[in-house]
């Protein structure tokens, strides 16, 4: 079936350190790929998406690139704020628009 | 704020009891999607509507059950509740319903049974 896997947190960062979130999926035909954001409270936020192999979404400095040879969508950025803080995760889409997510992957930043 | 809004905010109710979630979805988006978020089960996909069809459907409990209005709001029913169906219930919405489209997601409703 269609799954995608995310690596598991929480994961601690110390103020501008670099970041990477790997994710990696599994899925009959072509889907897009999505990474959504989570803040304590809130719904999720679309970050950054890329909807065939080798396009490369970036938003805020976050970055991620569509790999199919590695059925891969890792999610990185060169330098985490404080308020980057948040829940993060990594989601695919074939059909309809419906997601299936990843189990996401908790960041925490300390100043 | 996502143009997606989701009433109540809170609800805690009984075991066997029955709510109704709404959903109201950004202005001129025909398709609404129901999650649900749980610690043991993540994000799971619950079901789909666009322009008030029933598209797609995920792991919903016959329980369950949920219908768009001709106004476009959504609607999710839960009844006969257990303790389990304590969970986030996401909606969200998007313009069309291809693979590509961005979706907006609410606030959530956070579901507690007692």
């Amino acid at each position: 079936g269609n799954s995608v896997t995310q690596m598991e947190g929480p994961v601690t960062l110390s103020e501008e350190a670099f970041l990477t979130i790997n994710c990696t999926y599994t899925a009959t035909g072509y889907p897009s790929l999505f990474w959504y954001v989570q803040y304590p409270g809130e719904g999720l936020q679309l970050l950054l998406k890329a909807t065939k192999a080798d396009d490369k979404g970036s938003n805020k400095g976050f970055e991620a690139t569509y790999r199919k040879e590695t059925t891969s969508f890792h999610l990185e950025k060169g330098s985490v704020q404080v308020s980057d803080s948040a829940v993060y995760f990594c989601a695919l889409s074939l059909t309809r628009g419906k997601l299936i997510f990843g189990q996401g992957t908790e960041l925490s930043v300390k100043p | 704020d996502s143009g997606v809004t989701q009433t109540p905010k809170h609800l805690i109710t009984a075991t066997g009891q029955r709510v109704t979630l709404r959903c109201s979805p950004r202005s001129g988006d025909l398709s609404v999607y129901w999650y649900q978020q749980s610690l043991d089960q993540g994000l799971q996909f619950l079901i789909q509507y666009y322009n008030g069809e029933e598209r797609a459907k995920g792991n919903i409990l016959e329980r369950f059950s949920a219908q768009q209005f001709p106004d476009l709001h959504s609607e999710l029913n839960l009844s006969s509740l257990e303790l389990g169906d304590s969970a986030l219930y996401f909606c969200a919405s998007s313009v069309l319903d291809r693979g590509n489209t961005e979706a907006f997601f609410g606030q959530g409703t956070r579901l507690t049974v007692v």
